[in-house]
């Protein structure tokens, strides 16, 4: 079963807004990750904040983590038409042999329009 | 090109048919991870490898689903008596490094379609 809900579902805005998605998850986690998926490039990996931290950025992309909550943001500012995809949360666990197991939520849809 | 890669990119086929996925990690990633995405929902674990060692298999990994991973490079995941709730996109990811590396790098996927 999915570990994370995102929300929205889906996401319309202008080139040049900013678009805000939520995640929840269920169980405690080692990090949570940020992905996106267009038909174009497949599934990419945006960005990690660990389970101590609590705000991380990288370039036009925010996350924050409340672990209290088990909720996490993905900001987005100064969104661009190429930023069109869809967004998904994932949870890892770690496994044997220095592996980890990503668990993701079920997306949010966004799409920037000119 | 040296991102991973998966053949084929889609599939057809008719249910009870036996299917045969194959996934290139990146050159000297040592794990590999096998996902299944159906529509509309994220990816779902099926399997991880270490080198040739399957350490984890999920529950959605039934006993018509195969994977191996022979001599620690590629992989394959084999589907035996296909059913139409097989269609679905399977993913590969494969890490590199030191263990727990979290960053999974993931191949366009093949696209399958039971009818």
């Amino acid at each position: 079963s999915q570990q994370g809900e995102e929300d929205p579902q889906a996401l319309s805005i202008q080139e040049g807004e900013n678009a805000t998605m939520n995640c929840s998850y269920k169980t405690s986690i080692n990090n949570l990750q940020w992905y996106r998926q267009n038909s174009g490039r497949g599934l990419v990996h945006l960005i990690l904040i660990r389970s101590n931290e609590r705000e991380k950025h990288s370039g036009r992309l925010r996350v924050t983590l409340d672990t209290s909550k088990k909720s996490s943001s993905l900001l987005i500012t100064a969104s661009r038409a190429a930023d069109t995809a869809s967004y998904f949360c994932a949870t890892d666990l770690y496994l044997t042999g220095g592996g980890n197991k990503l668990t993701f939520g079920t997306g949010t849809q966004l799409k920037v329009e000119l | 090109d040296t991102g991973v890669s998966q053949n084929p990119r889609h599939k057809i086929t008719k249910r009870g048919q036996n299917v045969t996925f194959r996934c290139d990690p990146i050159s000297e990633h040592n794990r590999l991870y096998w996902y299944r995405q159906t529509l509309g929902q994220g990816p779902e674990f099926l399997t991880y490898f270490q080198n040739e060692a399957q350490l984890e298999k999920s529950r959605l990994l039934s006993d018509r689903f195969s994977a191996e991973r022979p001599k620690g490079s590629f992989s394959t995941l084999e589907i035996q008596r296909t059913e139409q709730g097989d269609s679905a996109m399977y993913l590969c990811a494969s890490v590199g490094g030191a263990a727990f590396q979290e960053t999974q790098y993931f191949g366009p996927g093949t696209r399958l379609l039971v009818l």
